[in-house]
């Protein structure tokens, strides 16, 4: 057990419709990280928050977005999924923003869109 | 943007034996932090070990050991004494120094051991 909590760890659903995915980071850690991975890009970042700012965004869609609530855990919300939103969605964390110790993943969300 | 590259996609090594993974990557920093991490089939990604870009000496972590060529911005992975629970995909990642930075990853390796 690394300490990052995902929940769901798996999530079937249709096209169009939306759904949220939830971190809870390391106790202590006050930076969060997500991360999709697909077969086809790797693994891609998302997003960052530290202590409940949003830091830094990457290829993130405008169809998701995330937020930090004051209790450090954090949700990515995903809406009118495609089937290409199929991928395995990590949750990271880290002490620090930048996390140069490296940051600890989470065990991951399964999403299958059909 | 730092890039990170990975060759040899797949690679099998017998039970006890060497492999070496190869990775560069490019930037224009002086100041970084390299890693691997390992992705089992639990899909969980696990951090192997750590390279900071201004040490000389190479990281050690038990049997995982890496060659850290800053000038040929080249960072592979050594495993030694390979064991089946070292079957996974390998992944190298960057990240530059200051607070709004992110680990950038590589494609991966997959390592098969074989008994």
């Amino acid at each position: 057990d690394s300490g990052v909590t995902q929940t769901p760890k798996h999530l079937i659903t249709a096209t169009g419709q939306r759904v949220t995915l939830r971190c809870s980071p390391r106790s202590g850690d006050l930076s969060v990280y997500w991360y999709q991975q697909s077969l086809d890009q790797g693994l891609q970042f998302l997003i960052q928050y530290y202590n409940g700012e949003e830091r830094a965004k990457g290829n993130i869609l405008e169809r998701f977005s995330a937020q930090q609530f004051p209790d450090l855990h954090s949700e990515l919300n995903l809406s009118s999924l495609e089937l290409g939103d199929s991928a395995l969605y990590f949750c990271a964390s880290s002490l620090t923003s930048g996390g140069p110790y490296g940051y600890t993943f989470g065990s991951g969300t399964r999403l299958t869109v059909v | 943007a730092q890039t990170v590259t990975q060759s040899q996609p797949e690679m099998s090594v017998q039970e006890a034996e060497t492999v070496t993974l190869s990775c560069t990557y490019d930037t224009s920093e002086n100041n970084y932090y390299l890693f691997w991490y390992k992705q089992p089939p639990s899909r969980q990604m696990i951090l192997v070990i750590r390279q900071e870009a201004y040490k000389q000496q190479n990281a050690t972590e038990n049997r995982f050991s890496v060659n850290f060529q800053k000038a040929a911005k080249s960072f592979s992975l050594k495993i030694s004494d390979s064991q089946l629970g070292d079957t996974a995909m390998y992944f190298c990642a960057f990240m530059t120094t200051g607070g709004n930075n992110r680990l950038a990853f590589g494609k991966g390796n997959q390592v098969v051991v074989i008994p």
